[in-house]
Order: structure tokens, then C-alpha cells, then sequence
């Protein structure tokens, strides 16, 4: 999938817990980006980082929470505050910037369940 | 303010006919689009894009898809379906003005019935 790797592939939490999901890539990218996906909505934004150490909110960035420290990672935290988490993540990348020409890149997701 | 539309959830096409899966785009200047194609449980890959230029787009596995301006419609095309290409597809935009995300279709679920 392109030199992004997600894990865990399969997550399970219970009400209340916060989660983290790994996003890695290894293609100098500079931009990376958080999706949601749902069945029927498609893919929703959730944040994204355009450079070290910054990001922006996304369409759906409640109860979500990331950092950029490096330019190879871009964690995502689901917080206790998400009501409704359940879904499929997807992380992806791109070499420009979010409004460049460039496409995107997306690793193989990771399906978090809420038990 | 960008959106993009695909207003087929299901296509369904028998192996060997020409596919097509529409999608139409709202920007406010020029735009950039894609189309990607994603299978179960799986990352979406990249097909094609349109950046400038030729209007037809040629992409990945033989697909192709072409910028129609007037009708503001980006629809992906393939002569000869394969069973293999059973899968969701995304249609994305982006304005080539500003510097906002892609933003992503709902999706159409592609049936080739062998």
C-alpha cells in the first residue's frame, strides 16, 4: 500500500478508553492526512499535517486528537469523548501540500471497534 | 466551496461490456481530480488524475476517465470490464485554488457479473 504502514489492523476498546492508531510512512512525504470511513458516507476528514509539528482540523475532528512530531508519523488518538467511533481509519500521504497537485497515497486501515 | 458527487451507489455490468462510473465536481475556480478504487478491507489506490491539459486521462489496469468541463463530470470509463474490477470507487476534487484537502465522493460499488 504504497510505503504506509497502520496498526494495529484490528482494534478493539471499551467505553471510556482512549486509543492511538499508528500511521508511518517511509516517502518523504510532507503532507499526511486522517480519514473516517462509514458505510455510504464515504471517506471523511479528520485532521491533517502539512508540515512537522502542525495541523489542521478536518470536516469531523471532535473527539480525535493528533500530533507531527516527526515527518515520518502522524498518530491519531480516539478519544473517550468520540460517541460513536466505530469505523475504518485510513491514514494517507501525499508529497505536496493538501492543495497540490499531488495524489495521495493511503495505507491498508485500521477497523476500530467499540465493544 | 468544493464537493464532488457520484450519483450511482451500484453499477452492475456483465464481464466483457464498457463500464462507466459517473461523478460530477463543484469548485469555485479550476480543479484538480482523481479517482481511486478500493477492495475489501483494504486502502484506496490511485487510478488516475487530471491535472491539465488532454481532456482523456489514461490510468491504471485500462482505466481511463475524461474532464468534461461544461458538464463539470469527471466519469471513469473502461472498454471491457473484468470480474476482477468488482470493487468501490472514489471520486475525489480538489480547487486548484487555495490549499484545502481533497474531498472525497460517497463512493460507487461496482459489480461485474461474469
Amino acid at each position: 500500500d504504497g510505503g504506509i504502514t497502520q496498526s494495529p489492523k484490528y482494534l478493539f476498546r471499551k467505553e471510556g478508553q482512549n486509543v492511538t492508531l499508528s500511521c508511518e510512512q517511509n516517502l518523504n512525504h510532507d503532507a499526511m492526512y486522517w480519514y473516517r470511513q462509514d458505510p455510504g458516507q464515504g471517506l471523511r476528514l479528520i485532521y491533517y499535517s502539512q508540515i512537522v509539528n502542525d495541523f489542521q482540523k478536518g470536516d469531523i475532528a471532535e473527539g480525535y486528537s493528533v500530533s507531527r512530531e516527526k515527518k515520518e508519523s502522524f498518530p491519531l488518538t480516539v478519544t473517550s469523548a468520540q460517541k460513536n467511533p466505530t469505523a475504518f481509519y485510513l491514514c494517507a500521504s501525499s508529497i505536496d501540500g493538501a492543495g497540490g497537485r499531488g495524489e495521495q497515497f493511503f495505507g491498508p486501515g485500521t477497523r476500530l471497534t467499540v465493544l | 466551496a468544493q464537493s464532488v458527487a457520484q450519483p450511482e451507489d451500484q453499477v452492475n455490468v456483465a464481464e466483457g461490456n464498457p463500464l462507466t462510473v459517473k461523478c460530477t465536481y463543484s469548485v469555485s475556480g479550476n480543479p484538480y481530480l482523481f479517482w481511486y478504487v478500493q477492495y475489501p478491507n483494504r486502502g484506496l489506490q490511485f487510478l488516475l488524475k487530471y491535472i491539465t491539459g488532454d481532456n482523456l486521462v489514461k490510468g491504471s489496469y485500462g482505466f481511463e476517465a475524461e474532464f468534461n468541463k461544461s458538464q463539470t463530470s469527471f466519469h471513469l470509463k473502461k472498454p471491457s470490464a473484468l470480474v476482477s474490477d468488482s470493487a468501490l470507487y472514489f471520486c475525489a476534487v480538489r480547487d486548484k485554488r487555495g490549499n484545502t484537502p481533497l474531498v472525497f465522493g460517497k463512493g460507487t460499488r461496482l459489480s461485474v457479473i461474469a
